[in-house]
């Protein structure tokens, strides 16, 4: 079966640095994507990674490794707002979503 | 750009009555929609896949019968969800993808239902 798997809840304090792990097992490869969603919203895109390595997009990077299934999404100078839900979601190979259950990430001033 | 909207945002209904909810593709043509379900705390779930100009692919466990769906041009998908019950409840998300391949999907910000 497909598997996604992320923690559940994370906490941090303004200012710093977070690193939100997720780990898959899929049918079939087309990139991994993080998402972040506040809650009784949609989620919004953050970042798309098909080739190994790091991608680093502002305050937010994203890492992958295929080799071992793995990704994380790091977030830096964290703010208040960035308090949500984080979703890790690969594209198989039928180019469908598989969705992890999400990490709910909580800022503490 | 890549602007998807839903209407309604929130919706109230008494159980079995039915309720449409529309997903558009503002500023593109979206060839292929998806419709997912989200209950409280727990990840998006794909209810279906729908391509423009054909019948829609269910996900394992969901009834095509109670959730129709119809996209019947480039930008409009629309998910009926039938005699409506309080399990029905939910958050509604649609996404919409440009072109068969592409990997980005543009979502949509939404419809709770409740089902009294």
């Amino acid at each position: 079966g497909q598997n996604i798997d992320q923690p559940t809840e994370m906490t941090a304090t303004e200012g710093a640095i977070v690193q939100i792990n997720c780990t898959y097992q899929t049918s079939g490869f087309n990139g991994l994507f993080w998402y972040q969603q506040h809650a009784g919203e949609a989620p919004t895109f953050l970042s798309y990674n098909v080739l190994d390595g790091l991608e680093e997009k502002g305050r937010f990077s994203s890492f992958l490794s295929r080799s071992k299934g793995y990704s994380y999404l790091l977030l830096k100078e964290l703010q208040m707002k960035d308090s949500a839900s984080y979703l890790c979601a690969v594209m198989d190979s039928n180019y469908q979503l598989i969705w992890g259950a999400g990490t709910k990430l909580i800022i503490k001033p | 750009g890549a602007v998807v909207s839903q209407h309604p945002s929130w919706v109230i209904c008494k159980s079995g009555t039915s309720v449409k909810i529309e997903c558009r593709s503002l500023d593109f043509q979206a060839t292929t929609m998806f419709w997912y379900r989200q209950f409280p705390k727990q990840s998006l779930m794909l209810m279906a896949t729908s391509n423009e100009g054909s019948k829609a692919t269910y996900e394992q466990g969901v009834e095509k019968d109670k959730f129709l769906i119809n996209h019947a041009s480039l930008t409009l998908s629309t998910l009926t969800v039938t005699s409506a019950h309080p399990e029905d409840s939910s958050f509604y998300i649609c996404s919409a993808r440009v072109l068969a391949g592409l990997v980005e999907q543009f979502f949509g910000p939404g419809t709770r239902l409740t089902v009294l």
